[in-house]
């Protein structure tokens, strides 16, 4: 079953530091891998998004790495602002889905003064 | 316009009554997505439009949920007899084409309450 697990379920971390989300997939065939965040009552939006042959992309703070071999990928994010604090959902498309992305349940990320 | 607009952002019903959700995608986007989003998990593929047929219903639930496009625009997700386990946020987006190749844009979201 294509399935996209993420750890932690939640994290709290100090302003100006860094901190590393985990997201692991068992989707196959493998298209693309992307990162969301998702503001409290608002829609996703598009940090990220990585297909096989790549396995590193940045935006702005947001680092998104990928191993395609062991079906991981991470979100780096550095220098962490209040305004960071979000829910990260890591979503895989398979090859031919046409679109059905499959969803993790995200990190609930919270950044404190 | 300028993003993906979803009316109503709430809507409160009692279980039993029907509702109707309205999605305006982006100007020129082909592809239209409804998903499901309950409290804590992320969101869940419900249909996808390309152009104004359905390519894929493989997500709705039960056919007590049903959605059209006549126009190719604007998407009304419809729920007949409300239950109490409908109750979660729906979600639309839109991308220009299909999402597995293409950014896919997000609306707010109607949060949707059963009681």
């Amino acid at each position: 079953k294509n399935q996209v697990e993420q750890s932690p379920q939640s994290l709290i971390i100090l302003e100006g530091k860094n901190c590393t989300l985990q997201c692991n997939y068992t989707v196959s065939p493998f298209s693309n891998l992307r990162w969301y965040k998702q503001d409290t009552g608002r829609g996703p939006v598009s940090l990220t998004i990585m297909t096989f042959s790549e396995n590193t992309k940045s935006n702005g703070r947001y680092t998104a790495t990928l191993d395609a071999d062991t079906k991981q990928s991470s979100l780096h994010i550095t220098a962490s602002q209040l305004s960071d604090s979000a829910s990260y959902i890591c979503v895989v498309s398979a090859r031919g889905s046409q679109g059905n992305l499959i969803f993790g349940k995200g990190t609930k990320l919270s950044v404190k003064p | 316009g300028a993003g993906v607009s979803q009316t109503p952002s709430n809507k409160v019903t009692e279980k039993g009554k029907y509702v109707e959700l309205r999605c305006d995608p982006i100007s020129g986007h082909t592809a239209l997505y409804w998903y499901r989003q309950s409290l804590g998990q992320g969101p869940e593929f419900l249909i996808y439009f390309q152009g104004t047929g359905a390519a894929d219903d493989s997500g709705l639930p039960n056919d007590r949920f049903f959605a059209v496009r006549p126009e190719g625009s604007v998407s009304t997700l419809k729920i007949q007899r409300t239950e109490r386990g409908d109750s979660a946020v729906y979600l639309c987006a839109s991308s220009r084409g299909l999402a597995e190749y293409n950014e896919q844009f997000f609306g707010p979201g109607t949060r949707l309450t059963v009681l």
